[in-house]
């Protein structure tokens, strides 16, 4: 069955400093990979996806994520970090039968606590 | 416009007893899928509607579990008779059923207490 694996459970930095949080997903076929975010008391919003073309995809708010095939990783970045960026992050994967209509696969979620 | 709805935000209920979770998709949008999040665990699939129609429904964990989409609007999960493991925090995502991807539109989800 696809997984998700997301390797961080808490991450705590402190402002300006960077970050990476990793995604492993198993699946062989295409895949379209995706990071979402949730804020506290908000819901869950798209930070950035991956279909295909260029792996290095930019998101909202600076972020980026780096789609490595042969590592089958879709890590995500953010060179300088913010008291904002407080939340949970979840990577995920649509592989299903419908494509780009199918339901979504998800990681356990990293939640990022970032120190004024 | 308005985002995707649920209702209700919290629900506690005892073992045994029903409860149902309704979820208002984004206007026009033919898909609507169930999500359920058990703490400390991942958000899992439990069904993809198109329109009325269930287009899988191979998350759902038991027949416990009933959703319904009737004339493709809103659509609501019942969960009867409700058990402790199924406590957790259930999440409904709307997209509309165009050609390529359809980013999905996430609700704020309902927290179901059973105890």
């Amino acid at each position: 069955a696809q997984s998700v694996s997301q390797h961080n459970h808490h991450v705590i930095l402190s402002e300006a400093a960077s970050l990476e949080l990793g995604c492993n997903y198993s699946y062989g076929g295409t895949v379209n990979l995706f990071w979402y975010v949730q804020y506290p008391g908000q819901h869950l919003q798209l930070l950035l996806k991956y279909f295909s073309g260029d792996p290095l995809v930019k998101g909202i708010k600076g972020f980026e994520a780096e789609f490595i095939k042969s590592k089958f990783s879709f890590n995500l970045r953010k060179p300088s970090v913010q008291w904002s960026d407080t939340a949970e992050y979840f990577c995920a994967v649509n592989a299903g039968y419908g494509g780009s209509q199918g339901n979504l696969i998800f990681g356990k979620g990293t939640k990022l606590s970032v120190k004024p | 416009e308005a985002g995707v709805t649920q209702f209700p935000s919290h629900s506690v209920i005892e073992k045994g007893q029903t409860v149902t979770l309704r979820c208002d998709p984004i206007s026009g949008h033919d898909n609507l899928y169930w999500y359920r999040r058990v703490m400390g665990k991942e958000i899992k699939f439990l069904l993809h509607f198109v329109k009325e129609s269930k287009q899988d429904e191979s998350g759902m964990p038991n027949n416990r579990f009933l959703a319904e989409r009737t004339g493709g609007t809103y659509s609501t999960l019942k969960v009867q008779p409700a058990e402790l493991e199924d406590s957790g925090v259930y999440f409904c995502a709307s997209s509309p059923q165009t050609k390529g991807y359809n980013e999905q539109f996430f609700g704020p989800g309902t927290r179901l207490t059973v105890l």
